[in-house]
């Protein structure tokens, strides 16, 4: 059962363009939610997150947004730059920002952004 | 700082061997997780450690073990090995304990298994 989904397995934006990344969970106990960028042979690392209390939070070109009665969340990423290009991962957590290593991740999105 | 490190990079062993993959995390980190990348199946939590004690399992079968060390250091095991094992195997840390900030996990590169 997949709790976290990512429905779109790719996405291809032209730079300075937004991209807009979606993410749907099931579990209505998740109350954290991050987003992670992961480049081919590397760890995926941290992007931004957002608290179940909160429906959106901003971090340079970097927004999440949450819709807890849709269990919707999105990444708008703008202006989308070459660099971007990556997988994207959403994860949620039942635990807040508690500093648990469970998360619950979706299959990702990979973003491609043409020059 | 240095961050999250693990090894092998790479390892190929066939089917019924076991394999022993190994994780030190961030300098301060008690918490040690361990994640399975397959195509298709996102990152899928397997365990993770705090205090060398397991503190939260995913749903992997009991071919898959993992502990730690007073160090935080941490080591997964996998025993008789199959096919569907082959995938990309992460370990990240987090100091793991409250007052927390983001939340966030440091991600290794990860050790990539392939089982013929």
């Amino acid at each position: 059962d997949q709790q976290v989904k990512q429905n779109s397995p790719s996405l291809s934006v032209q730079e300075g363009r937004i991209s807009i990344l979606n993410c749907d969970y099931t579990n209505s106990m998740f109350d954290y939610f991050l987003w992670y960028k992961k480049y081919p042979a590397e760890g995926p690392t941290f992007l931004i997150s957002i608290s179940s209390i909160k429906d959106k939070n901003e971090d340079g070109r970097f927004t999440v947004f949450l819709n807890k009665s849709a269990k919707h969340l999105s990444l708008h990423i703008v202006p989308s730059q070459p660099g971007d290009s990556a997988v994207y991962f959403c994860a949620a957590s039942a635990y807040g920002s508690s500093n648990t290593g469970k998360l619950i991740f979706g299959q990702g999105t990979t973003l491609q952004v043409k020059p | 700082k240095a961050g999250v490190t693990q090894t092998p990079r790479y390892l190929i062993k066939t089917r019924g061997q076991q394999v022993t993959l190994s994780c030190s995390p961030i300098s301060g980190h008690r918490s040690v997780s361990w994640y399975q990348q397959t195509p298709g199946q996102g990152l899928q939590f397997l365990f993770e450690y705090f205090s060398e004690t397991q503190r939260n399992k995913g749903n992997f079968p009991g071919r898959f073990s993992g502990r730690q060390f007073s160090n935080s250091r941490s080591e997964m095991n996998v025993s008789t090995l199959e096919l569907g094992d082959s995938a990309l195997y992460l370990c990240a840390s987090t100091r793991g304990e409250r007052p927390a900030n983001t939340g966030e996990l440091f991600f290794g590169e990860g050790s990539r298994l392939t089982v013929l």
